[in-house]
């Protein structure tokens, strides 16, 4: 089956734009999470939806937003871009959302590189 | 914060066992351990997770003590490829949900 898909693979942007980076989850997955990872901070949270609904969050400012349609493809949008936000950003899809107590497997896409100049 | 704690780093010889202690004290009764690895900056890879029984799949054994505040991941035939950040993650249970936090995890280099 088909993996989780991450568009785009790559991008640039300026100081002060904005930019919108989208996640295809497994078929049948029906929760998404967003994760930031940078050299120094390694992997952070930053949300999770399930259902269309933002279960969770993590420590980022407002400028970090997302959503999630009904068929379960996510988006997630920096708003006002600074060079902090450099990054490679995951998604992870899992079946279960993060408010079951069994055992919820992520499986992650191969990321969106962010380059803010 | 994440709610393991693991080596920053080990050494294992190509062919040999890799073994990978982690340290969770404080874990729940119903919580999984969970065993990720992260190659070149790829997206992480699930491996293997297991609640109180020892566990295995092809590609590696998840060995958990009893009283369930260490693990053991083992990669039994270690191959270069295998060189890579592994991550061991329990849930934390925050704001009514669940999150599935990263700590530094450790860096394994298989060597020739």
């Amino acid at each position: 089956k088909a993996g989780v898909t991450q568009t785009p693979r790559y991008l640039i942007k300026t100081r002060g734009q904005q930019v919108t980076l989208s996640c295809s989850p497994i078929s049948g997955h029906r929760s998404v999470s967003w994760y930031q990872q940078t050299p120094g901070q390694g992997l952070q949270f930053l949300f999770e939806y399930f259902s269309e609904t933002q279960r969770n969050k993590g420590n980022f400012p407002g400028r970090f937003s997302g959503r999630q349609f009904s068929n379960s493809r996510s988006e997630m949008n920096v708003s006002t871009l600074e060079l902090g936000d450099s990054a490679l950003y995951l998604c992870a899809s899992s079946f279960f959302g993060g408010d079951t107590s069994g055992a919820n497997v992520l499986t992650f896409g191969a990321g969106s590189r962010l380059t803010v100049l | 914060d994440a709610k393991t704690t693991q080596p920053p780093s080990m050494d294992c010889a190509e062919g040999r066992a890799a073994n990978l202690p982690c340290n969770h004290s404080t874990i729940s009764g119903n919580e999984y351990v969970y065993w990720y690895r992260q190659i070149h900056s790829q997206g992480p890879q699930y491996i293997i997770h297991g609640l109180k029984n020892n566990e295995t799949n092809e590609m590696a054994s998840l060995i958990i003590t009893e009283d369930r505040k260490s693990s053991t991941l083992i990669l039994p035939h270690a191959t270069l490829r295998d060189t890579a950040v592994y991550y061991c993650i329990v849930r934390v249970d925050e704001s009514g949900g669940f999150k599935t936090i990263f700590g530094a995890g450790t860096r394994l280099f298989v060597k020739a």
